[in-house]
């Protein structure tokens, strides 16, 4: 079965810094791979996804992911955090167990962004 | 002009009571889902649907019944509320086949006492 880590529960970061978000992941076949975002008391927001192709993906808000296969990656970037990027994001990949598929998520990554 | 909605927002109530949850797109998608978020953040499927026929069904208790009446709508049952099924509970929808990305509605806080 597919399945993503995301190694750090909190992310601290300086406002005007630039931020990563990191995610691995471990899957058979091609990875798709995506990026959520979650306000507080909020549903989650898609950010970007990865399918094929570059392996830099944009994506809303400034965001981009960086897909590196041979470290099985897809850290998520920012070049310079605001303090209203602070949230909690979720990395996820698309598993296929019989054919129908369905979404993995991670534990998430609390990025807190300081004034 | 809400993409995808959720009622109730809030929802209390006593162990062992019968509560449903109801969700509505309109987006045109034809893929709708059940997410549980617990305490710690953890989301987790339980349902999918795909143009009304149910095709994930993860290991969810039997007192969990989702049913769709249409494209549009999927609602969540819950039968004999337990102190474990205090969770927000997450409603989404896609369209495509490959990888489409979800959108997600507000959420449902249900608490059981």
């Amino acid at each position: 079965a597919q399945s993503v880590a995301q190694p750090e529960d909190q992310v601290n970061v300086a406002e005007g810094n630039p931020l990563t978000v990191k995610c691995t992941y471990s899957v058979s076949g091609n990875p798709y791979l995506f990026w959520y975002v979650q306000y507080p008391n909020r549903g989650l927001q898609f950010l970007l996804k990865y399918i094929t192709g570059d392996n830099l993906v944009k994506g809303s808000y400034g965001f981009e992911a960086e897909f590196n296969k041979s470290q099985t990656s897809f850290h998520l970037k920012k070049p310079s955090a605001l303090v209203s990027d602070s949230a909690l994001y979720f990395c996820a990949v698309r598993d296929m167990p019989s054919g129908t598929y369905k979404y993995i998520f991670g534990t998430g990554t609390r990025l807190k962004v300081l004034a | 002009d809400t993409a995808v909605s959720q009622t109730p927002k809030y929802l209390v109530t006593q162990m062992g009571n019968d509560k449903s949850i109801k969700c509505e797109q309109n987006l045109g998608h034809d893929t709708m889902y059940w997410y549980k978020q617990d305490s710690k953040k953890f989301l987790k499927i339980m349902f999918s649907y795909n143009n009304k026929e149910l095709i994930i069904n993860e290991t969810v208790p039997n007192r969990f019944s989702p049913k769709s009446p249409d494209k549009a709508h999927l609602n969540l049952h819950i039968n004999s509320l337990e102190l474990g099924d205090s969770a927000v509970y997450f409603c989404a929808s896609s369209q495509g086949r490959l990888a489409p990305e979800q959108f997600f509605g507000p959420g449902t806080r249900l608490t059981v006492l």
